[in-house]
């Protein structure tokens, strides 16, 4: 059972270039979550999905878009990336209200 | 919106002191609280959770409280130890199931 598995671990951008992090979730979750994490900083919210086929703005939205392709999946695409989107980035998944938050591994990304 | 602040930032207590983590949450819809911890490095992990219909929860050395007329809950670690140093996030699920997290308590523990 691998729970929430997150790709890539490490990425480098330059500035203006794109990429998706792609995230999966196995233990049939409805709601999906990203998070951004700054060095020393909190957990804060980009996107969240409350289950298959919406999406809605966190605290942190700008620069980022997100898909949720099926179920299973939520993906977070940044279009053009900018330095103040270095970051460790988290996403999780859980039936809320019922179950805790699951955080996949994470993603170092780092834009020069 | 849902908006959870935590506090305090830092928290330095000596082997087998207790430490406590204070948050409050702004949505009175919220109903479920859990705490996370978060070692170097790795990803968060709940530790402990409660839900509006409890006002108190105990695992251990941990335990949480809830007061929802004055919408804050609590984390009590007592009889710490070296390996509870970690960073600990509070959080609330509001409306639409958006969950919202605290911005951390670095807690260090010291032999």
């Amino acid at each position: 059972n691998a729970g929430v598995t997150q790709t890539p671990k490490f990425q480098v951008l330059k500035t203006g270039q794109s990429m998706t992090l792609q995230c999966a979730q196995d233990m049939n979750h409805n709601s999906m979550y990203w998070y951004r994490q700054d060095p020393g900083m909190g957990l804060r919210l980009i996107y969240y999905s409350a289950s298959e086929g919406t999406t809605d703005k966190g605290e942190v939205p700008n620069g980022y878009n997100v898909s949720r392709l099926n179920k299973r999946e939520f993906s977070l695409r940044l279009e053009s990336a900018a330095p103040s989107q270095t970051s460790v980035y988290f996403c999780a998944s859980s039936e809320p209200r019922v179950t805790e938050a699951f955080f996949g591994q994470g993603t170092r990304l780092t834009v020069v | 919106g849902e908006n959870v602040e935590q506090h305090p930032s830092t928290l330095s207590v000596q082997e087998g002191d207790s430490a406590v983590i204070k948050c409050t949450y702004s949505d009175s819809a919220s109903n479920y609280f859990p705490w996370y911890k978060q070692e170097l490095g790795k990803r968060p992990q709940l530790i402990i959770d409660i839900r509006s219909n409890v006002g108190e929860k105990k695992d251990q050395r941990i335990a949480v409280t809830l007061n929802k007329t004055a919408k804050h809950f609590s984390l009590h670690i007592t009889e710490t130890q070296p390996e509870d140093s970690a960073v600990y996030f509070c959080a609330a699920i509001g409306g639409y199931n958006k969950l919202i997290f605290g911005a951390g308590t670095r807690l260090a523990v010291h032999p």
